[in-house]
């Protein structure tokens, strides 16, 4: 078990609709970041927020935002979701600036997402 | 930017016999190098980093990895493989610079599909 969770497991939707994952990270960890992995694109980086501020972006879709929030948890908002949306969504933490561990990242168990 | 090769989609390998992932990667300056390993349906776990000194790591479940810079590779290997290290290994890179934003991200390998034969 990382300590990283991540709700829901699972969830089905249907094309149009919009959908929030959560994430909360390890305890005392600033850092969160969200991956998304599907067949065809492999494990893709798509946003990093650090203390509730943004501080990285890789290939998110305009349809798709996130937040950080003041007790650390975050959510990734998934809008207008189409069929190519379906995936395995990571959010992953990592720990503070000082101390050990700090460079690499701890997943949770993803939420997997079925857009119908 | 900064990308990661794992030219084996597959790799088999007796119980008992020494493995070997590959990994070779490109980046900016010098490497944070990592190795995940991902069971079906669940996250994935860390299972060792190269960050500086000894080119020789050693993480968890007896893998090892060894970071060799003038072939820009970061290959995972253990002596005797087990039936229960079948699953799918990503090798991922960040650069040790963070002097800009898109550098604190891990950019992961297309996985490597262990499957270790009894």
């Amino acid at each position: 078990d990382s300590g990283v969770t991540q709700t829901p497991k699972h969830l089905i939707t249907a094309t149009g609709q919009r959908v929030t994952l959560r994430c909360s990270p390890r305890s005392g960890d600033l850092s969160v970041y969200w991956y998304q992995q599907s067949l065809d694109q492999g494990l893709q980086f798509l946003i990093q927020y650090y203390n509730g501020e943004e501080r990285a972006k890789g290939n998110i879709l305009e349809r798709f935002s996130a937040q950080q929030f003041p007790d650390l948890h975050s959510e990734l908002n998934l809008s207008s979701l189409e069929l190519g949306d379906s995936a395995l969504y990571f959010c992953a933490s990592s720990a503070k600036i000082t101390g050990q561990g700090k460079y690499e990242q701890y997943f949770g168990p993803g939420t997997r997402l079925t857009v119908t | 930017a900064q990308s990661v090769a794992q030219p084996e989609d597959q790799v088999n390998v007796a119980e008992g016999n020494p493995l070997t992932v590959k990994c070779t990667y490109s980046v900016s300056g010098n490497p944070y190098l990592f190795w995940y390993v991902q069971y079906p349906n669940r996250g994935l776990q860390f299972l060792l980093k190269y960050i500086t000194g000894d080119n020789l790591v050693k993480g968890s479940y007896g893998f090892e990895a060894e970071f060799n810079k003038s072939q820009t590779s970061f290959h995972l290997k253990k002596p005797s493989a087990l039936v229960s290290d079948s699953a799918l290994y990503f090798c991922a890179v960040r650069a040790a610079s963070i002097s800009s934003g898109s550098a604190r991200q891990l950019t992961f390998g297309s996985g490597t599909q262990l499957t270790v034969l009894p």
